[in-house]
């Protein structure tokens, strides 16, 4: 079984600081990983993914994300944000073994002061 | 390329009323997917359908909640009565088939249908 958390609901930073948003993963096979912005009223885009190639992934708009198997981390990071960045980000996890179904986290709001 | 098409982007109903969501994914694309989001919630996973056959539907409310993709290209899925619980967007996104070591397992979505049930 697989799952995903992401541990902040909300993260507030002001403009030019930098992001990060954590993400935390369970999967009993080798996972592909992704995240994905919504903005308001927008559809799901993705940002970057990963799928057992370099470890260190560059996604679009300045984000990167580390995947850390040690331990279960996909963290999305941004040396420093925008306000254009500021939207909901979801972790998705899905399992290369068996049926390949993409699981969600909750989401994590992310907050730019100007 | 086009991308996923969804439709009506927007509908209000009364509860106990029925409703009717229509999803065509990218030309090519094996595998299709519902998910519910509910306003300040991640996306679940309601059915996926890989061609014309259906992968997982362990969360979709059988009662009153049904999909088809008879040909497997475009999907329909449908709620009928409507609750309250069931306002939330209907997102439609479409990958190619699974195979691991062969390709990501990216999605791509939709822009949804936005319900709301009164």
């Amino acid at each position: 079984a697989q799952s995903v958390t992401q541990l902040d609901s909300h993260v507030s930073v002001s403009e030019g600081t930098p992001v990060l948003l954590r993400c935390n993963y369970s999967s009993s096979y080798s996972p592909s990983l992704f995240w994905y912005v919504q903005h308001p009223n927008k559809g799901l885009q993705l940002l970057l993914k990963y799928t057992s190639a370099a470890t260190l992934v560059k996604g679009i708009n300045g984000f990167e994300a580390e995947f850390k198997k040690s331990e279960t981390s996909f963290h999305l990071t941004k040396p420093s944000a925008h306000m254009s960045d500021a939207a909901e980000y979801f972790c998705v996890v899905g399992e290369s073994g068996g049926s390949y179904i993409p699981t969600f986290g909750r989401g994590t709001s992310l907050i730019v002061h100007p | 390329e086009a991308g996923v098409a969804q439709s009506p982007r927007y509908k209000i109903i009364e509860k106990r009323q029925s409703v009717a969501f229509w999803c065509n994914p990218i030309s090519g694309h094996a595998t299709l997917y519902w998910y519910q989001q509910i306003l300040g919630q991640g996306p679940k996973l309601l059915i996926q359908f890989q061609n014309n056959g259906v992968v997982d539907d362990s969360q979709l409310p059988k009662d009153r909640f049904s999909a088809e993709r008879l040909k497997g290209v475009d999907s329909t899925l449908k709620i009928q009565p409507a609750k309250l619980e069931d306002s939330a967007v209907y997102l439609c996104a479409s990958s190619l088939r699974f195979t691991a070591g062969a390709n990501t397992g990216e999605l791509f979505f939709g822009e949804g249908s936005r319900l709301t049930v009164l």
